[in-house]
């Protein structure tokens, strides 16, 4: 299977900050990389997939990168509302998803 | 609207079983794969098992092969997930999501108790 190492684990910063969380999977997956946002006692919400795709509804200061084994999320201003858990996720049909282990990401 | 609603969760002993439903609505139901995720408490996301639309592919991570169990039922429009030997380590709140993929529509979850 497929390992996805998240760094890292959690992070502090302050509001107006780009703050830059990075996954690598242990084998390549081109780009099927999504990225969820979780806030405490809440479902986690999708933000972006095939590593770049913004979905729709997510504020533009959020942005994927990546292809391969390295990717990136990106919040190009911290905002007080974008306190969270996230957590990056391989997908392939033939094989189970993963996810990575979680950012935790402070003001 | 998507809808998942998840219910059978509780407080269950270790060696006992459950059954977890996933009730959709919203979409059609029959075209999709389905997923189960969990999340232990204050842990992270756990990828658990999945099932094709017409339930001919199933896969599941390691740590529930031979125990888990998922299957679906198109005219009713639930996905189940039958939980047999369960264990202290199986207690997480568990999530159904739309897809094999990545996931926009997610349940609320149903919480799993493991313990004596």
């Amino acid at each position: 299977d497929i390992q996805m190492t998240q760094s890292p684990s959690s992070l502090s910063a302050s509001v107006g900050d780009r703050v830059t969380i990075t996954c690598r999977a242990s084998q390549g997956i081109s780009n099927y990389l999504a990225w969820y946002q979780q806030e405490p006692g809440r479902v986690p919400k999708l933000l972006i997939f095939l590593a770049s795709t913004l979905q729709s509804g997510v504020p533009s200061r959020f942005s994927g990168s990546g292809s391969g084994t390295d990717f990136t999320l990106t919040i190009s201003s911290l905002q007080p509302e974008d306190v969270a858990t996230y957590y990056c996720q391989s997908y392939n049909i033939a094989l189970r998803g993963t996810f990575g282990q979680g950012t935790k990401v402070e003001i | 609207e998507v809808q998942l609603v998840e219910s059978g969760g509780g407080l269950v002993q270790p060696g006992g079983s459950l059954r977890l439903s996933c009730a959709a609505s919203g979409f059609t139901f029959s075209n999709f794969w389905m997923t189960w995720v969990r999340q232990a408490p204050g842990k992270g996301l756990e990828w658990v098992a999945n099932i094709k639309e017409d339930g001919s592919e199933k896969k599941y991570v390691d740590s529930v092969k031979g125990r888990f169990t998922t299957s679906r039922d198109n005219a009713e429009k639930t996905l189940y997930l039958q939980m047999n030997s369960l264990r202290a380590e199986d207690t997480a709140v568990y999530y159904c999501a739309v897809g094999w993929g990545y996931f926009e529509h997610w349940g609320q979850g149903t919480l799993v108790t493991v313990s004596s």
